[in-house]
């Protein structure tokens, strides 16, 4: 079985430019979770999706950030214009199931931003 | 914010020793989870324990929780150089269907 395929693997962009990522689940998978990974530090959530929804975007800094799942399974993650700041690994992960194996995550190799 | 805070920062340790990474957490969970991350990769699940458990083994892998005083443990036994790797906890942030995740333990074995 196939883990979560995450595109690019890096990115190396200018500041003000537009970046997006891609993310393709394990199959099945209902819920998908886009996070930042900042050096050093661990994963914090961006937001995350049950099928098609987004059911919690609360940390999705939405003045530069979107991010979509159509049909319920790939999703993109996109940054217009990208800061700085946003330079880390972006990590995509999914998990299925119902119950405490619901929050077992399965994650993507992740995709590592440069801002300059 | 950073539910979990992980101790040491880094750990490093010959092969054949033990490593004990320990993990505090501040609100109520159903359960918690270790992960470990290789150098440019994603996390891997490795182990998970729910509350109402004491301690938990997996291969090479023990963990302990104690509710009480809101933190774990993850002892891996033997070590091997391959077990070079960044190791997190998560929690599930008083039941929710979010994990938070610490901050890590870089663990190092020496070959």
């Amino acid at each position: 079985e196939a883990g979560v395929v995450q595109s690019p693997r890096y990115k190396i962009i200018e500041k003000k430019q537009p970046v997006a990522f891609w993310c393709n689940p394990i199959s099945g998978h209902n819920t998908l979770y886009w996070y930042r990974q900042n050096l050093g530090q661990g994963p914090e959530l961006l937001i995350r999706y049950e099928n098609e929804e987004a059911v919690d975007d609360s940390q999705l800094p939405k003045d530069r950030f979107s991010a979509e799942r159509l049909k319920g399974v790939d999703s993109t993650l996109k940054i217009q214009p990208a800061e700085l700041g946003d330079s880390a690994v972006y990590l995509c992960a999914s998990s299925s199931g119902t119950g405490f194996t619901k929050n077992i995550q399965y994650f993507g190799a992740g995709t590592r931003l440069s801002v300059l | 914010s950073q539910q979990g805070e992980e101790d040491p920062q880094a750990l490093s340790i010959q092969e054949g020793e033990n490593a004990t990474m320990n993990c505090s957490y501040k609100t109520s969970i159903n359960n918690l989870q270790w992960y470990r991350q290789n150098s440019g990769r994603g996390l891997v699940h490795l182990i998970l324990i729910r509350s109402n458990e004491r301690e938990k083994h997996s291969g090479r892998l023990r963990v302990t929780l104690d509710t009480s005083k809101k933190s774990s443990s993850l002892l891996i036994t033997a070590s091997r150089a391959a077990d070079t790797a960044s190791y997190f906890c998560a929690t599930d942030a008083g039941g929710s269907e979010k994990l938070v995740f610490g901050k890590g333990t870089k663990l190092t074995v020496n070959p």
